[in-house]
């Protein structure tokens, strides 16, 4: 079985400041890792996945994630945040089988202040 | 543009009522999933169906049940409400098995 953890419940964070919201899992078998976001009364975007191949994975509004095996983490990155980017950001785990469940971790609210 | 249709956004039940939540996507999806959401809980998963009639038990199932009668549509039943079923669904739909790709905006349930 997988687990998720992320260590920030909030984060906040001024307009154009860099932000990194940590992320680590827990597995015995290889994964496949995401990020999700959930803007204001809205469902979840699927922002960004690693499944295989380079370790670096990026989002097409400027989010990155880069999976390290060995520190068994998934950080999420951005250089210059936006008020826009106000949300909250979901890590999530699964195992490679079809019948591997997505485990969600509980979720880091990011504020971005003006 | 894809789209996972929840019925309602706000709902208001009393204890024992028996409480349907709806979901609708166009996309055509095989997999259609039910979660709740709770702060610091992150997304549970309730159930899943992975094919029309088909279900399968996630993680909290207890005191839920599910209808796929329907491609499109799948449907969370509360048998018995009860206060601790007060929360945030989310329906979701994907192409692969147990993987959620799109999300509905949610249907925020207080039972009184």
């Amino acid at each position: 079985a997988q687990s998720v953890t992320q260590l920030d419940s909030q984060v906040p964070v001024f307009e154009e400041a860099p932000v990194e919201l940590r992320c680590n899992y827990s597995s015995s078998v290889s994964v496949y890792l995401f990020w999700y976001v959930q803007y204001p009364n809205q469902g979840l975007q699927l922002l960004l996945k690693y499944l295989s191949g380079s370790t670096l994975v990026e989002s097409i509004n400027g989010f990155e994630a880069e999976f390290n095996k060995s520190q068994t983490s998934f950080h999420l990155r951005k250089p210059s945040v936006h008020i826009s980017d106000t949300a909250e950001y979901f890590c999530a785990v699964s195992g490679k089988t079809s019948y591997d469940k997505v485990i969600f971790g509980p979720g880091t609210s990011l504020s971005v202040i003006p | 543009d894809v789209k996972v249709t929840q019925s309602s956004r706000y709902l208001v039940k009393r204890t024992g009522e028996k409480v349907f939540l709806e979901c609708v996507q166009d996309m055509d999806h095989e997999n259609m999933f039910w979660y709740r959401q709770d702060p610091g809980l992150g997304l549970r998963l309730i159930y899943f169906s992975y094919d029309v009639k088909m279900k399968e038990k996630g993680d909290i199932p207890e005191g839920y049940s599910v209808s796929r009668e329907k491609k499109e549509r799948f449907s969370l039943i509360l048998e018995s409400a009860s206060t601790n079923q007060t929360s945030m669904y989310l329906c979701a739909s994907g192409v692969q098995k147990v993987q959620p790709q799109h999300f509905g905006d949610g249907t925020r349930l207080s039972i009184l």
